[in-house]
């Protein structure tokens, strides 16, 4: 079957880091994206990730374990801004998303 | 170039009755996707079209369909409205071509429907 999995809430600190895990299960594999969706608006793309590795764009970055069917998404340099849901999401292999229920995080001052 | 935009933002029916949820895609893309997210969790598969034939569904019944129009516009429609169908439904764009396999979705801000 499939399935994946991301805490439901996190809180971290404005200027500090903070790492969201995502974990899945799949027979077939054609990549892991990251979206960023705040409250009432659309998903906004953040990453894809096909390889395993680190993958670094700013202030965001996303690993990828395909061996281990993980993925975690870092935030650095926390900014209030960045108070939203993340949702991961892998792509099966009909090439269609099936997506976590997301992780709310919330930034303190 | 524009983005994805869906009309209309809210809605309330009642039971029974029949919606349809309208989508305009990105300049340039020729796929969307239709997805329905419930509070509090991720958006669910609904179903794809490309080159105006549905090539994709997800767990949903026949009363979920769709259109999409040769300008790739597109339409979700719900008949026989049941409560648990109050969500908000999200339409994405993309650009599928011959040898591409993962594409990135443009989301639209969705359209908020409530059953009552």
């Amino acid at each position: 079957g499939q399935n994946i999995d991301q805490p439901t809430e996190m809180t971290a600190t404005e200027g500090a880091i903070v790492q969201i895990n995502c974990t899945y299960q799949t027979s077939g594999f054609n990549g892991l994206f990251w979206y960023q969706q705040h409250a009432g608006e659309a998903p906004t793309f953040l990453s894809y990730n096909v390889l395993d590795g680190l993958e670094e764009k700013g202030r965001f970055s996303s690993f990828l374990s395909r061996s281990k069917g993980y993925s975690y998404l870092l935030l650095k340099e926390l900014q209030m801004k960045d108070s939203a849901s993340y949702l991961c999401a892998f792509m099966d292999s009909n090439y269609q998303l099936i997506w976590g229920a997301g992780t709310k995080l919330i930034i303190k001052p | 170039e524009t983005g994805v935009t869906q009309s209309p933002t809210h809605l309330i029916k009642t039971r029974g009755q029949q919606v349809t949820l309208r989508c305009s895609s990105q300049s340039g893309h020729n796929t969307v996707s239709w997805y329905q997210q419930a509070l509090g969790q991720g958006p669910q598969f609904i179903f794809q079209y490309y080159r105006e034939e549905e090539n994709g569904r997800g767990n949903f019944p026949p009363r979920f369909s769709g259109l999409q129009f040769p300008n790739y516009s597109s339409e979700l429609n719900v008949n026989a409205l049941e409560l648990d169908d109050s969500a908000l439904y999200l339409c994405a764009s993309s650009l599928a071509t011959s040898n591409s396999g993962a594409n990135v979705l443009t989301f639209g801000a969705g359209s908020r429907l409530t059953v009552l």
